[in-house]
């Protein structure tokens, strides 16, 4: 089965910085798919960005990008110049590319901005 | 606004009792999917819908069942309620089904509270 560990429970940022979340995960598979998800204090779980396992080159979201290291099984999330709107938590989630579609996620990492 | 509604917002009872949640997909997708986030387990793939056909289950109690209806509306009953059934019940939508590549999107999820 698939697992996805973020080992960071909380991390912290002063505004307009720079911030890096981790999050790594354990698959046999080849086809799949990672996203990272931000959850704000309304609970919403709002979609980040989008990585295909395929796809050598990093996906990129405005101040979002992330930094896929296939061979590692870690896919980190770096937002620049943060906003104190980006304070959430974040979940990494693993979905396999076959098959069922259920999204595996992380425990979370608590983002708070320092203004 | 992600275009998935749940209701209710909130919903609070007694052990024992039942309660039905509802979701409306997104306008076009026929996949649904129902998770549970709690404090103990985190965010955790119930079951998944498509086209009113139940297609992959995750750790979905046995008091627990869901069903996706001809207008693709879902419903997640929870029976015989507990304490440890007190979370946050989200679904998602996507448009395709089995071995699809959509992201799934989420509604703003239904706070249980059990008494």
């Amino acid at each position: 089965a698939q697992t996805v560990t973020q080992s960071q429970p909380e991390m912290s940022v002063q505004e307009a910085e720079t911030v890096t979340l981790s999050c790594t995960y354990d698959t046999s598979e080849s086809d799949y798919y990672l996203f990272w998800y931000k959850q704000p204090p309304s609970r919403q779980m709002i979609l980040v960005i989008r990585q295909e396992a395929y796809k050598q080159q990093n996906a990129t979201e405005n101040r979002f990008s992330v930094n896929f290291q296939k061979a590692a099984k870690s896919f980190s999330l770096k937002i620049s110049d943060s906003q104190l709107g980006d304070a959430a938590m974040y979940f990494c989630a693993y979905r396999s590319g076959q098959g069922a579609q259920k999204l595996v996620f992380g425990q979370g990492t608590r983002l708070t901005i320092n203004p | 606004d992600s275009g998935v509604t749940q209701t209710p917002k909130h919903l609070i009872t007694a052990t024992g009792q039942r309660v039905t949640l509802r979701c409306s997909p997104r306008s076009g997708d026929l996949s649904v999917y129902w998770y549970q986030q709690s404090l103990d387990q985190g965010l955790q793939f119930l079951i998944q819908y498509y086209n009113g056909e139940e297609r992959a289950k995750g750790n979905i109690l046995e008091r627990f069942s869901a069903q996706q209806f001809p207008d693709l509306h879902s419903e997640l009953n929870l029976s015989s309620l507990e304490l440890g059934d007190s979370a946050l019940y989200f679904c998602a939508s996507s448009p395709g089904g089995w071995g699809s590549t959509d992201t799934q999107y989420f509604g703003p999820g239904t706070r249980l509270t059990v008494l």
